[in-house]
């Protein structure tokens, strides 16, 4: 399978612990995205690398939201010090990026978290 | 603020008939709009991408078209079938390479029933 894969694909935690989540993106797409989608919205933009370079966060990425990309490969969002409001689908995307009027983004199956 | 409307928020449907999903947007300056189906508990799926100077595009049963002078795009489902159920979530960027200000609608879901 040669699309985005994140894992795990759901997450259940008590309020106060960290949680960590891989994305492995398409294999030539250097641009990774990371989106959170709560029940009847749309994704929410958190953050994006161009390669190991986070090039933009979000406001929603609060200090207890990290996010590393170290070979400009594959990506870990971690949240520390869980809240039940960080309760969501966190979905991460990836593509060419480079300019032009398709860059389309690859999105992945997502990861469920469920903070009790 | 950039904001995208998609309408109508919920829409049921009979196996076989065509609907019509709307999404009206601020974003500006455009640059590209696209149309994504996303299943329960799945990642969206692209549709259709437009760029400004596209007015229709087709991916099969699925007919996108654009009016930028009004910023206003459609979604078009021709011949409804069940696995069509979803929601549909239209974004619209307005620049090709700042992920950061591409803005989501937030769907629209779409009941297909026997």
């Amino acid at each position: 399978d040669t699309g985005v894969s994140q894992d795990p694909r759901h997450k259940i935690t008590k309020r106060g612990q960290n949680v960590t989540f891989r994305c492995d993106p398409i294999s030539e797409h250097n641009r990774l995205y990371w989106y959170r989608q709560t029940l009847g919205q749309g994704p929410e933009f958190l953050t994006y690398f161009q390669n190991e370079a986070q090039l933009e966060k979000s406001r929603l990425l609060s200090d207890r939201f990290s996010a590393e990309r170290p070979k400009g490969s594959f990506s870990t969002l971690e949240i520390q010090r869980t809240e039940q409001g960080d309760s969501a689908m966190y979905l991460c995307a990836s593509s060419l990026g480079g300019g032009g009027a398709y860059n389309e983004q690859f999105f992945g199956p997502g990861t469920r978290l469920t903070v009790l | 603020k950039n904001q995208v409307e998609q309408s109508p928020q919920s829409l049921i449907i009979l196996e076989g008939k065509n609907c019509t999903l709307q999404c009206n947007y601020t974003v500006s300056p455009f640059s590209n709009l696209r149309w994504y189906k996303q299943d329960t508990g799945r990642g969206p799926v692209s549709l259709t991408i437009m760029t400004f100077s596209e007015n229709t595009k087709s991916n099969g049963r699925y007919t996108a078209t654009l009016d930028a002078d009004t910023k206003q795009s459609s979604l078009h489902i021709t011949a409804s079938q069940l696995s069509d159920s979803a929601s549909y979530i239209c974004v619209v960027s307005p620049t090709n390479t700042n992920a950061g200000k591409s803005t989501f609608g937030d769907g629209t879901t779409l009941t297909v029933k026997p």
